[in-house]
């Protein structure tokens, strides 16, 4: 058990839906990435936060949205969703901004 | 940008062979490695890592080492087991790029008895 939890370990939804996804990070843990993990395209960086603040950029979408809040949990939103956002959704967090990371189980969104 | 590279897969070994799963990297700072570890059906954990040139990482009797000549940081283990089977990811962090994480592929390793 890594100590970082994800909400809800599965999600199905139709296409053109919105969906959040949330991330509790290790006590003591500054920061919280996000990654998608699809067969087709491998594990892909998403997004970081550090204590509120968005610190790094990947490949995330602009029909998704993510923040962390003041208790630092995090949530990433998907929106008007298509048949090819079907993945495994990862959260991780860390102490700072370069340390390791601990990765929660993941939420797996299937979109119909 | 940073680009991470790894030994394409799938890898399928016998029992007690030794594994060596190539990773070189692109770094435009002076990034930390990581080797991170994916068992079925589970997020990825930490399997180690090395945040400075000639650093070895260790752990569970795998072994990588940090080289800044030749960019890589390649993963072995002198006797595989079974339950080495896993998915195994090369990533970097780049201190100068804010932590910007980036990780390689992914490698699927399956130990056959």
């Amino acid at each position: 058990d890594s100590g970082v939890t994800q909400t809800p370990k599965h999600l199905i939804t139709a296409t053109g839906q919105r969906v959040t996804l949330r991330c509790s990070p290790r006590s003591g843990d500054l920061s919280v990435y996000w990654y998608q993990q699809s067969l087709d395209q491998g594990l892909q960086f998403l997004i970081q936060y550090y204590n509120g603040e968005e610190r790094a950029k990947g490949n995330i979408l602009e029909r998704f949205s993510a923040q962390q809040f003041p208790d630092l949990h995090s949530e990433l939103n998907l929106s008007s969703l298509e048949l090819g956002d079907s993945a495994l959704y990862f959260c991780a967090s860390s102490r700072g901004g370069t340390d390791t990371q601990y990765f929660g189980p993941g939420t797996r969104l299937t979109v119909l | 940008g940073d680009s991470v590279t790894q030994m394409e897969g799938p890898v399928t070994l016998s029992e007690e062979a030794f594994l060596t799963i190539n990773c070189t990297y692109t770094a435009t700072g002076y990034p930390s490695l990581f080797w991170y570890v994916q068992y079925p059906g589970e997020g990825l954990q930490l399997l180690l890592k090395a945040t400075k040139a000639d650093d070895k990482g260790s752990n569970k009797g795998f072994e990588a080492t940090y080289r800044k000549e030749t960019t890589s940081f390649h993963l072995e283990k002198g006797s595989v087991q079974v339950s080495d089977s896993a998915v195994y990811f090369c990533a970097l962090s780049d201190r100068t790029n804010a932590g910007k994480s980036t990780f390689g592929d992914g490698t699927t390793l399956t130990v056959k008895p």
